[in-house]
């Protein structure tokens, strides 16, 4: 069964730290996506990144990276140089196809990070 | 362009009640998903639509059932509430051939 495990559930860190996110994932298929979405106290899921299983590239996006490892099933998200708009609660995600090629996404259980003044 | 859109923001029920649940899609999306968040919890898959047809379903029970109208558009309905329906409920879209799903702000039900 598709599972994904994001093992920190709450961080807090001050300004301008760095911080990584955990998330490991477990999957049978070979073709699969891994995303990352961030949930600030307003509610609403704000998509991040989508990665693909063929593409271990690791990704840069400002202050945002992400590490993607197949060996480890691991695609962690270290945000740089934190700022308190950072806070919110982060979730990963992994694809899920079914037989007819439509696709949910199971979402591990979130990381709420807290980042102080 | 206009992001995906619900309604209402916030509900009160009370058990055994009936309600529904309404999603527009971004413009330019022909999918729409569900999602059930309980607090402190990640986002369950209740179902999907896709062509006015539902294509896929999570483990939630018959209560839950839903539609697709021509527009892409999409209702939620939930019967026979039950306090544990209590969660914020999340509308997703995406393109039939393209995997990202993005999420509409949410309504959140309460059961009393």
């Amino acid at each position: 069964a598709q599972k994904v495990t994001q093992a920190q559930t709450e961080i807090s860190v001050v300004e301008k730290e760095d911080v990584t996110l955990d998330c490991v994932y477990e999957t049978r298929d070979t073709t699969y996506y891994l995303f990352w979405y961030k949930q600030p106290p307003s509610g609403e899921l704000v998509f991040l990144i989508r990665r693909n299983s063929f593409d271990e590239q690791n990704e840069i996006s400002g202050r945002y990276s992400w590490n993607f490892q197949k060996s480890t099933s691991s695609f962690n998200f270290t945000i740089t140089a934190s700022q308190v708009v950072d806070s919110a609660v982060y979730f990963c995600a992994l694809s899920v196809f079914s037989q007819g090629g439509s696709e949910k996404l199971v979402f591990g259980k979130g990381t709420k990070l807290t980042v102080n003044p | 362009d206009a992001g995906v859109t619900q309604s209402p923001t916030h509900l009160i029920k009370t058990r055994g009640q009936q309600v529904t649940l309404r999603c527009s899609p971004k413009s330019g999306h022909d999918t729409v998903s569900w999602y059930q968040q309980a607090l402190g919890q990640g986002p369950q898959f209740i179902f999907q639509y896709y062509e006015e047809e539902e294509r896929q379903r999570g483990n939630f029970p018959d209560r839950f059932s839903g539609h697709q109208f021509p527009n892409y558009s999409s209702e939620l309905n939930v019967n026979a509430l039950l306090l544990g329906d209590s969660a914020l409920y999340l509308c997703a879209s995406s393109l039939d051939w393209e995997e990202t799903q993005y999420f509409g702000p949410g309504t959140r039900l309460l059961v009393l």
